[in-house]
This record gives C-alpha cells, sequence and structure tokens, in this order.
C-alpha cells in the first residue's frame, strides 16, 4: 500500500519568512495529493490540494508543487504569520481513494 | 463547521469495555472513514467504507469493529481487545472515486482508566 513520509517533523520560522514542508510517497498510481492543517485540539482543515495532472497550484500565500517522476510533492507558505502555526499534514491517494497521511509537521511562526 | 459530527467530545471508558463512538454526516457523502491520532503522530487509518453496507480494515484494524448500516451513520466500537485505545478519533467522509477530499469531524478524545 501507500506510505507517506514527512519532513521536516518540526519547523520554527521568523513571521515574514517563508516556510517549506517536503513530502515523499510510494505508491505510482497515486493521483490526489491534499495538505491539512489542525490547530491544537481541532480537526484537520483541507487548505490546499493538487492533482497528478498538474504541476504546481497556488493560493495567496500558499504553494504547492508536485514532482511525479520523483514521486514527492512540497508546501511552500510565504509570508509566514503567526497564525500558520499548527501541525501541517500531506496525504496521498491512490485509485481507491484509500488515503494516506504522513507523520506530520509543526510548524512555529515566531513574532 | 457544519455537516460531519461526532460525539462525545470526550469519552472515559475502564479497561475491559466496549465503547462505541459516534459519527453522523448530511454532506451526502458516500464514503466514510475513520482514523487513530496519537500525539505527535499522523493520521492512521482505521476502517473505512465506500458504501452502505461494505467497509474495509485499513491499517490498524485490530480490537476496532465497524458497521456502515445507513449512508449518513459509521460507528466504531472500540473493543477490549484493543490494547492501547487512549487516543483522538477522527471520523471523516468524502464522495468516493479518484482524487476526493476528505472532511473531518471534530473527533473524540478517548481515554481508558
Amino acid at each position: 500500500g501507500e506510505n507517506v513520509e514527512q519532513h521536516p517533523s518540526t519547523l520554527s520560522v521568523q513571521e515574514g519568512d517563508s516556510a517549506v514542508i517536503k513530502c515523499t510517497y510510494s505508491d505510482s498510481a497515486s493521483n490526489y495529493f491534499p495538505w491539512y492543517k489542525q490547530e491544537l485540539g481541532k480537526r484537520p482543515q483541507l487548505i490546499i490540494d493538487i492533482r497528478s495532472n498538474v504541476g504546481e497550484k497556488k493560493d495567496q500565500r500558499i504553494a504547492v508543487t508536485l514532482n511525479k517522476t520523483a514521486k514527492h510533492f512540497s508546501l511552500h507558505i510565504t509570508e509566514t504569520q503567526p497564525e500558520d502555526s499548527a501541525v501541517y499534514f500531506c496525504a496521498a491517494s491512490p485509485i481507491n481513494n484509500d488515503m494516506r497521511f504522513g507523520a506530520g509537521t509543526r510548524l512555529t511562526v515566531k513574532p | 463547521d457544519g455537516g460531519i459530527t461526532q460525539s462525545p467530545k470526550y469519552l472515559f471508558r475502564k479497561e475491559g469495555q466496549n465503547v462505541t463512538l459516534s459519527c453522523e454526516q448530511n454532506l451526502n457523502h458516500d464514503a466514510m472513514y475513520w482514523y487513530r491520532q496519537d500525539p505527535g503522530q499522523g493520521l492512521r487509518l482505521i476502517y473505512y467504507s465506500q458504501i452502505v453496507n461494505d467497509f474495509q480494515k485499513g491499517d490498524i484494524a485490530e480490537g476496532y469493529s465497524v458497521s456502515r448500516e445507513k449512508k449518513e451513520s459509521f460507528p466504531l466500537t472500540v473493543t477490549s481487545a484493543q490494547k492501547n485505545p487512549t487516543a483522538f478519533y477522527l471520523c471523516a467522509s468524502s464522495i468516493p472515486g479518484l482524487g476526493m477530499s476528505q472532511y473531518f469531524g471534530p473527533g473524540t478524545r478517548l481515554t481508558v482508566l
């Protein structure tokens, strides 16, 4: 089955700096790659996603890139703000929609 | 935040007792999922169901059971066979098919005393 690895496990940046989180996946049949943000004690919320027929997608300060050949995808947050502090999860979904998640990255944005 | 609900928010049980966690959605989604989240870890798939009266085991199904008698409901039973049940449990739903995002419930925190 699908295996998703996520790095780093923790990330601390200064307000205004950029943050990058990277994930790799194992199943070449995976075709959907969402990113979720989870604040402490709350449910994960979808923040951006990308499908395998697209290499990059951007939504304001958030962007995701996908390299299908290398089987990795990344989340980029620019101009970080304290409210961006949370745990971020990547995921990969193979053909049967059986989604697998990375272990998460705890992002701390220092004011 | 509406659409998918879980109850209760906090649940305490004694060792050896079975307990059932509720998950209900009014999003008209066919697919539903149960995940377990431990501190500092990601989401691990327990069970999922793509359609009523059908479900499949995920990566950590041992000690858990589910039913899917109605489209709106996907209850999870944590049995006494689950050796380490204390965790945060998240239910999710989606439209089945290729590349569909999942929407999560607020979660139930289960503590075994």
